[in-house]
């Protein structure tokens, strides 16, 4: 497999339930980036990590819990959600923080 | 507080036609520009990237233009194809603290054929 992958595609939770969002890039890269992606509204940078150490939280509630544990791999742990938070999520890696980013394709997120 | 726009927020072209899709920024101390596609349902392709050194960029069809100054950049698109329609963003990476990408809400192309 090649690029940034994510998983699930699509998520459909309830408000009380706790799931996560898992990203992987096969791109040898050493900064990895949450996004939410909302109708009619730019992208909004949520979280950056750097060489597995949070760099960047983009005053993000908590209710968003980001884990970076090696430099190919963060997830996005969501709980208690609200209908607000549906939106696509959207990971993206690049070589350094200053680098071109790759994107993966998403989840869609349906909270209820 | 750098915001971006995008201009027009929505067109629609025949096939074949040359076109220019917009993109300002207010804040000129940016360190690159990015131009992206986005495919419905899916995530970002990265298109072209400018540094703020640079006036343009060219890949294939495609031509990116940079005025710091003026705070403005152009994608360029030679040629449309019905294959080139889909929502093209532009962000720009502001300073040099690196992580941040601004992005405007994007340009919905349509080609016709």
């Amino acid at each position: 497999e090649t690029g940034v992958t994510q998983t699930p595609r699509h998520l459909v939770m309830g408000m009380t339930n706790k799931k996560s969002l898992k990203c992987e890039q096969h791109l040898g890269h050493n900064a990895m980036y949450w996004y939410k992606q909302s109708a009619k509204k730019p992208l909004e940078l949520m979280f950056v990590y750097s060489l597995e150490e949070r760099v960047e939280n983009n005053s993000v509630p908590s209710r968003f819990s980001p884990e970076c544990p090696n430099s190919s791999h963060l997830f996005l742990h969501l709980h208690t959600l609200q209908p607000e938070d549906s939106a696509l999520y959207l990971c993206a890696s690049s070589q350094v923080l200053l680098g071109s980013q790759y994107f993966g394709p998403g989840t869609r997120l349906l909270v209820l | 507080k750098q915001e971006v726009t995008q201009i027009p927020a929505a067109l629609s072209v025949p096939e074949g036609e040359n076109l220019v899709l917009n993109c300002s920024f207010t804040d000129s101390a940016i360190y690159n520009l990015q131009w992206f596609r986005q495919d419905p349902g899916k995530g970002l392709t990265s298109l072209l990237l400018i540094q703020s050194s640079q006036r343009e960029q060219t890949s294939g069809r495609l031509n990116a233009s940079l005025d710091k100054s003026s705070g403005r950049s152009t994608l360029y698109i030679a040629a449309s194809q019905p294959g080139d329609s889909a929502t093209y963003l532009c962000a720009v990476r502001v300073g040099t603290s690196g992580s941040r990408l601004t992005f405007g809400e994007g340009t919905q192309l349509t080609v016709n054929p």
